[in-house]
């Protein structure tokens, strides 16, 4: 069995300051985490991915994930945010079974870009 | 590179008429699944395909039914449509590996999505 928890369901930052989103997952096996991000009216883009390399985990636009195993988290960061930034993110565990991947996605955190 | 393909992209029904959506996966992608995402919720699986064969299902009302051809590309068959089915609905595509597990990262590649409206 495998679970997210999307801590938050809204995080509101003004523009140029730290974002904070944060995950934990539970899973009975070793998981592949991801960070989808969707702007309105869009479809899911990949932001980054781990799939058991290193834990720090760097993606696009800015955005970066650390996994930690003790903590079973993977909370996504971004050092200065930008209005462009504003969306709904959504963190997903897969995790293999005789070849077939169990996707589970968290219930979404909305982001908030103040100007 | 090559996408995830849905059609279309908009669609409008009236209540208890059937809707037929098209998903093209990713070229050499094995696996389709399906998602259903309702005003402001989160994604919900619906169905996922294996070479052809359905490899697990989830929260797919009876009315819903799909399938994968040949060709992998699957279709979401949608009947006696009720005004909560509105929604955006997901296809992703997956390489679920051969040989080893180890060719599979479990990443997902979303399509746009086809967004359903019934009157």
């Amino acid at each position: 069995a495998q679970s997210v928890t999307q801590l938050d369901s809204h995080v509101s930052v003004s523009e140029g300051t730290p974002v904070l989103l944060r995950c934990n997952y539970s899973s009975s096996y070793s998981p592949s985490l991801f960070w989808y991000v969707q702007h309105p009216n869009k479809g899911l883009q990949l932001l980054l991915k781990y799939t058991s390399a290193a834990t720090l985990v760097k993606g696009i636009n800015g955005f970066e994930a650390e996994f930690k195993k003790s903590e079973t988290s993977f909370h996504l960061t971004k050092p200065s945010a930008h209005m462009s930034d504003a969306a709904e993110y959504f963190c997903v565990v897969s995790v293999g079974s005789g070849g077939y991947q169990k996707v589970t996605f968290g219930t979404g955190t909305k982001l908030q870009v103040i100007p | 590179a090559a996408g995830v393909i849905q059609s279309p992209r908009h669609l409008i029904k009236e209540k208890r008429e059937t809707a037929t959506l098209k998903c093209y996966p990713i070229p050499r992608h094995d696996t389709v699944y399906w998602y259903q995402q309702g005003p402001g919720q989160d994604p919900q699986f619906l169905i996922s395909f294996y070479e052809k064969m359905q490899s697990d299902k989830g929260s797919i009302p009876d009315r819903f039914s799909a399938q994968q051809f040949s060709d992998y590309h699957s279709e979401l068959n949608m009947s006696s449509l009720e005004l909560g089915d509105s929604a955006l609905y997901f296809c992703a595509s997956s390489l679920r590996g051969g040989v080893t597990q180890r060719q599979s990262t479990g990443e997902l590649f979303f399509g746009e999505g086809s967004r359903l409206t019934v009157l």
